[in-house]
């Protein structure tokens, strides 16, 4: 079965560079969620999308942003980079009505470096 | 959401039962207990979720207590590949359109399955 597709898998920047993070959910999932997951923690929320539409925000700095497209695939837009948004960036999709209910499934993520 | 309490770490012999246990005192009726595990680095990966009742599906089983204030989640023959941690998380069974659907991931239980 497809899963949650994430790109790149592995992202080098500079400090205050830009990354853009994309997510394309399993198909016909109308829901995607990012997630961040510094070293040594558990991973925390940032930021949904419900058919296109901003539903939920996290923690998320002002530095980033996020979108979801026509597809239902959605970018992660990071500007200003810090070395502490070093982390795994994990992107998750559901089906809001789907039997059972909004389960969440999770890409492998994308480690990216700042140095 | 309702806060989940979990023991930090736990062993388990290969091909034996593992019993994690989790607290939730107070949740609330209408949230469901979901258990997610995430393997090393790896994305979280959806094991089971429940309401009131018992459930099973083909990788564990879920025992909540009848007063909903504690679960179980149940590996019946553990293996090296469960070696994990464990997350053990509630929430309304909200839809993606809602800000219900996020996961408020916990401190979790690091489940080490030995020869």
């Amino acid at each position: 079965a497809a899963g949650v597709i994430q790109s790149p898998r592995h992202l080098i920047k500079e400090k205050r560079e830009t990354a853009t993070l994309k997510c394309y959910p399993i198909p016909r999932h109308d829901t995607v969620y990012w997630y961040q997951q510094g070293p040594g923690q558990d991973p925390q929320f940032l930021i949904s999308f419900y058919e296109k539409m901003q539903s939920d925000k996290g923690s998320i700095p002002d530095r980033f942003s996020a979108q979801q497209f026509s597809d239902y695939h959605s970018e992660l837009n990071m500007s200003s980079l810090e070395l502490g948004d070093s982390a795994l960036y994990f992107c998750a999709s559901s089906l809001a009505g789907g039997s059972p209910k909004n389960i969440q499934y999770f890409g492998a993520g994308t480690r990216l470096s700042v140095l | 959401d309702a806060k989940t309490t979990q023991p930090p770490s736990m062993d388990c012999a290969e091909g034996r039962a593992a019993n994690l246990p989790c607290n939730h005192s107070t949740i609330s009726g209408n949230e469901y207990v979901y258990w997610y595990r995430q393997i090393h680095s790896q994305g979280p990966q959806y094991i089971i979720h429940g309401l009131k009742n018992n459930e099973t599906n083909e990788m564990a089983s879920l025992i909540i207590t009848e007063d909903r204030k504690s679960s179980t989640l149940i590996l019946p023959h553990a293996t090296l590949r469960d070696t994990a941690v464990y997350y053990c998380i509630v929430r309304v069974e909200g839809a993606g359109g809602t800000s219900y659907g996020k996961l408020t991931f916990g401190q979790g239980t690091i489940l080490t399955v030995h020869p």
